[in-house]
């Protein structure tokens, strides 16, 4: 059964901090991997889905690596902002999943604030 | 970019009571829709996953007759609680996805606050 962990579960940075995220599975079998930010009370934004041949995808200040092999993916959040602060979530997405669509499994979160 | 409506965004209501929760795209045809269920700083724990025009398929330990789905049309799935009680009380999600296409991300609404006095 797929494990997803994040750590850690919650981090406080001062503005314009560079900040790394971490998210590690235990099945390697995946299809791809997501990164989504969530703020309180609301649903999910997709920030960078990273494809299991992919090592790493960019967007803005951010930017996500994959080690598929060693079941770790990092997201890199340059000069942090106060806007950043939301729970962010990693996800995998499964190889052979036949349930229609595509069936995630998620991490527990880190909590970021960004303080001014 | 691709837009999924989830509604109401909160509920308050009696123990005993049905809610309904629905789920739309709003700009692509969602022939896969997901839900999901997240407790207090937890994480998101999938319910059911429900392909339009076919029976939902239901993650264990989930009750079936306890969370009715309909996916009837290729924008639109609904989730029932029937009988709520206050263990039900939490932030359910949905999610939409054209599984036609491919590799496509899952769309994900704003969820629903549910709460049971």
């Amino acid at each position: 059964k797929q494990e997803v962990t994040q750590i850690p579960a919650a981090l406080s940075v001062p503005e314009g901090e560079n900040l790394v995220l971490n998210c590690s599975f235990t099945d390697s079998a995946i299809y791809n991997l997501q990164w989504f930010r969530q703020d309180p009370g609301k649903g999910l934004t997709s920030l960078l889905l990273i494809q299991s041949s992919q090592r790493e995808q960019t967007s803005g200040r951010l930017n996500a690596s994959l080690d598929k092999s060693s079941g770790r993916s990092t997201l890199y959040i340059a000069a942090s902002q106060p806007g950043d602060s939301a729970t962010y979530l990693c996800a995998v997405r499964p190889v052979g999943y036949t349930g229609g669509g595509n069936k995630l499994t998620f991490g527990t979160g880190t909590q970021l604030k960004v303080e001014l | 970019g691709a837009v999924v409506s989830q509604h109401p965004s909160r509920v308050i209501c009696k123990s005993g009571t049905s809610v309904k929760i629905e789920c739309r795209s709003l700009d692509f045809q969602a022939t896969t829709m997901f839900w999901y269920r997240q407790f207090p700083k937890q994480s998101l724990m999938l319910m059911a996953t429900s392909n339009e025009g076919s029976k939902a398929t239901y993650e264990q330990g989930v009750e079936k007759d306890k969370f009715l789905i309909n996916h009837a049309s290729l924008t639109l799935s609904t989730l029932t609680v029937t009988s709520a009680h206050p263990e039900d009380s939490s932030f359910y999600i949905c999610s939409a996805v054209n599984s036609r296409q491919g590799n496509q991300p899952q769309h994900f609404g704003d969820g629903t606050r549910l709460s049971i006095l």
